[in-house]
């Protein structure tokens, strides 16, 4: 079946510092999402890309979709103590009877002050 | 709106007993989703209802899973008899329409032991 590959697996950065994560596939998406989730929580959508090529922000969020459809970046700018949490790519085909999402492992990010 | 709600948020049952988990979708949200994460790994698609129709269910692991949606509304995911290996974070989610990113719950954690 489909898999993604995210890196890193985990993340120790200092409060202030950019983050930047990302996740490969060896087949293509129409959609790629990133998701955070905060222990006890549900993954809660950031930012959500349809076009191959698209670049899209969320406040210190940037994102962008591959232009092979096969991977994606997220990155987080001047990181803050409530960044902490892991974050989640997803890759989704819908259409048909598809529209499942496929996550990748999730990248653990610590934020010291 | 109110979110995805799941209950209950925690379940510890013994192998072999049954369990049912509920999950509430955002009213109007024709399609509704389950989710597991096993711990340490990546979350994956268990089965995919539109309305009360099963749409995809080919994540679910074995006959031992009965998922249901009577009416369209809220959906119950049964397991019975437990096994130790179906301990995870069991998530549900839901959304108006395919390629939407999904709202998730704040999912239901199941200890077998």
């Amino acid at each position: 079946g489909q898999q993604l590959n995210q890196s890193p697996q985990s993340m120790f950065i200092q409060e202030g510092e950019d983050v930047s994560m990302n996740c490969t596939s060896s087949s293509i998406f129409n959609t790629w999402l990133w998701y955070k989730q905060d222990p006890g929580e549900g993954p809660v959508l950031l930012i959500a890309l349809y076009k191959a090529g698209e670049l899209t922000s969320n406040g210190r969020l940037t994102a962008q979709f591959g232009i092979t459809r096969k991977d994606s970046f997220l990155n987080i700018s001047a990181s803050i103590p409530s960044d902490v949490g892991i974050y989640f790519c997803a890759g989704l085909n819908y259409g048909g009877s598809q529209g499942n999402l496929i996550f990748g492992k999730g990248t653990k990010l610590s934020v010291k002050p | 709106e109110a979110g995805v709600t799941q209950f209950p948020s925690h379940s510890v049952i013994e192998k072999g007993q049954t369990v049912t988990l509920r999950c509430d979708p955002i009213s109007g949200h024709d399609n509704l989703y389950w989710y597991r994460r096993v711990m340490g790994k990546e979350i994956k698609f268990l089965l995919h209802f539109v309305k009360e129709s099963k749409q995809d269910e080919s994540g679910m692991p074995n006959n031992r899973f009965l998922a249901e949606r009577t009416g369209g509304t809220y959906s119950t995911l049964k397991v019975q008899p437990a096994e130790l290996e179906d301990s995870g974070v069991y998530f549900c989610a839901s959304s108006s329409r395919q390629g939407n990113g999904y709202t998730f719950g704040s999912g239901t954690r199941l200890t077998v032991v």
